[in-house]
């Protein structure tokens, strides 16, 4: 149980486009996802709590208009990269917390995103 | 976010002896933490968590021991094997500040020589 998928696993996408990420919970319900960024051989780097039918909640220096968020029913969230440019090129991983769950969260196997 | 980070970045063992990894936290506030596993390419694999309320856990191969006087926490593997080869990351969460969101530390790749 607690399978959270990504789609697509990789993307390659042209400057000045843009692109989604889905994150699904395949067998639960998730009130909240997290959406995280990971450039090579560094860590996970929060970017954004996405909360069910409201807005989502972005970290200090993360750019709203640039990342978008909508987390509109409990098994899905996507996050859309507006504008991409070649410095958004990272590794794109989410991660879902169930209803009722107070800490546990399972985590996306990724999305690979690179702007050429 | 709050800083968490490790003390060695690379660390390289002999197949079957023991491995320890370790992290250190800068909140004092941080109340649960999480030890997980990433292999090249994927999410982070949950290996074991600790409340505040306990200074060790214990699973299947691996202990987490909690020192919050000084914020550091530590991840021990016994008898490692090739299959833990990966990286590992501490994760920390402020339950009363943020709602339980999850700040990662710097990670620590752990190479097992066969």
């Amino acid at each position: 149980g607690a399978v959270v998928s990504q789609h697509p696993s990789w993307v390659i996408c042209k400057s000045g486009t843009s692109v989604k990420i889905e994150c699904r919970s395949l067998d639960f319900q998730a009130t909240t996802m997290f959406w995280y960024r990971q450039f090579p051989k560094q860590s996970l780097m929060l970017m954004a709590t996405s909360n069910e039918g409201s807005k989502a909640t972005y970290e200090q220096g993360v750019e709203k208009d640039k990342f978008l968020i909508n987390h509109a029913s409990l098994t899905l969230s996507t996050l859309t990269v507006t504008s991409a440019h070649p410095e958004d090129s990272s590794f794109y991983i989410c991660s879902a917390r169930g209803v009722g769950s107070a800490y546990e969260q399972y985590f996306g196997p990724g999305t690979r995103l690179t702007v050429t | 976010g709050e800083s968490v980070g490790l003390h060695l970045p690379t660390l390289s063992v002999q197949e079957g002896d023991n491995s320890i990894i370790n992290c250190a936290y800068s909140n004092s506030a941080s109340d649960y933490f999480i030890w997980y596993k990433q292999e090249s390419g994927k999410g982070p694999q949950f290996i074991i968590d600790i409340r505040s309320n306990m200074d060790k856990r214990q699973g299947q191969r691996v202990t987490v021991l909690l020192n919050k006087t000084v914020k550091h926490l530590s991840l021990q593997i016994a008898a490692t094997q090739p299959g833990d080869s990966a990286v590992y990351f501490c994760a920390e969460s402020a339950h009363r500040y943020n709602f339980n969101k999850f700040y990662f530390g710097s990670g620590t790749k752990l190479n097992v020589k066969p």
